[in-house]
């Protein structure tokens, strides 16, 4: 199947500070990608959709300026978190969508573990 | 939007038994239904998926089975073993390009050897 990465796979950061993490995608090209996130024991929560080109498309509750998402290529998305907060820790996964492949299939990354102290 | 429901939220079988995982989800339109399974601090891996214009699909021991009538769609796993054990997380969708899965909030199953 296709492959997603994500940089880094964990990070820890001082409460204010602002995280990047990025998602690739390594052998295909995604016009969309989806950015999830998942506390401990629970599901996953999809936070955005980013398209490229566009701006990217929010769920009820997640604040767009707190959660910066650009998509400059069809196979980059960044997710910046800034001033993130202890109550940011999570587990942030992006996915994919192979827009060549079969339908519906999505590609996870895997994943970036962020503590914020 | 999609809702989709998970049960149960934690299972726990005999090592060679079966184990059965039923969601349920709210969005007539949906057509996509894949099921994941994690493992502790990784990514979900796709294990096996069924579109609306099937009932039913195997893949070696695990199954999915999908009623569009009454909206629900189960995973089958035979044989288990300890390697089994894991999250297992469904998901729905409608097929039309740039829409994200909904997530059941998922089901740790324990394998007992």
């Amino acid at each position: 199947g296709a492959v997603v990465s994500q940089h880094p796979s964990r990070v820890i950061c001082k409460s204010g500070t602002s995280v990047k993490i990025e998602c690739r995608s390594l052998d295909f090209q995604a016009t969309t990608m989806f950015w999830y996130r998942q506390f401990p024991k629970q599901s996953l929560m999809l936070m955005a959709t980013s398209n490229e080109g566009s701006k990217a498309t929010y769920e009820q509750g997640v604040e767009k300026d707190k959660f910066l998402i650009n998509h400059a290529s069809l196979t980059l998305s960044t997710l910046t978190v800034t001033s993130a907060h202890p109550e940011d820790s999570s587990f942030y996964i992006c996915s994919a969508r192979d827009q060549t492949g079969s339908e519906g299939e999505q590609f996870f990354g895997p994943g970036t573990r962020l503590t914020v102290l | 939007g999609e809702n989709v429901e998970q049960h149960p939220s934690t299972l726990s079988v005999q090592e060679g038994d079966s184990a059965v995982i039923k969601c349920t989800y709210s969005d007539s339109a949906s057509n996509y239904f894949p099921w994941y399974k994690q493992e502790l601090g990784k990514r979900p891996q796709l294990i096996i998926d069924i579109r609306s214009n099937v009932g039913e699909k195997k893949d070696q021991r695990i199954a999915v089975t999908l009623n569009k009538t009454a909206k629900h769609f189960s995973l089958h796993i035979t044989e288990t073993q300890p390697e089994d054990s894991a999250v297992y997380f469904c998901a729905a969708k409608r097929d039309t390009g740039r829409r994200a899965l909904t997530f059941g909030s998922g089901t740790r199953l324990q394998v007992q050897p």
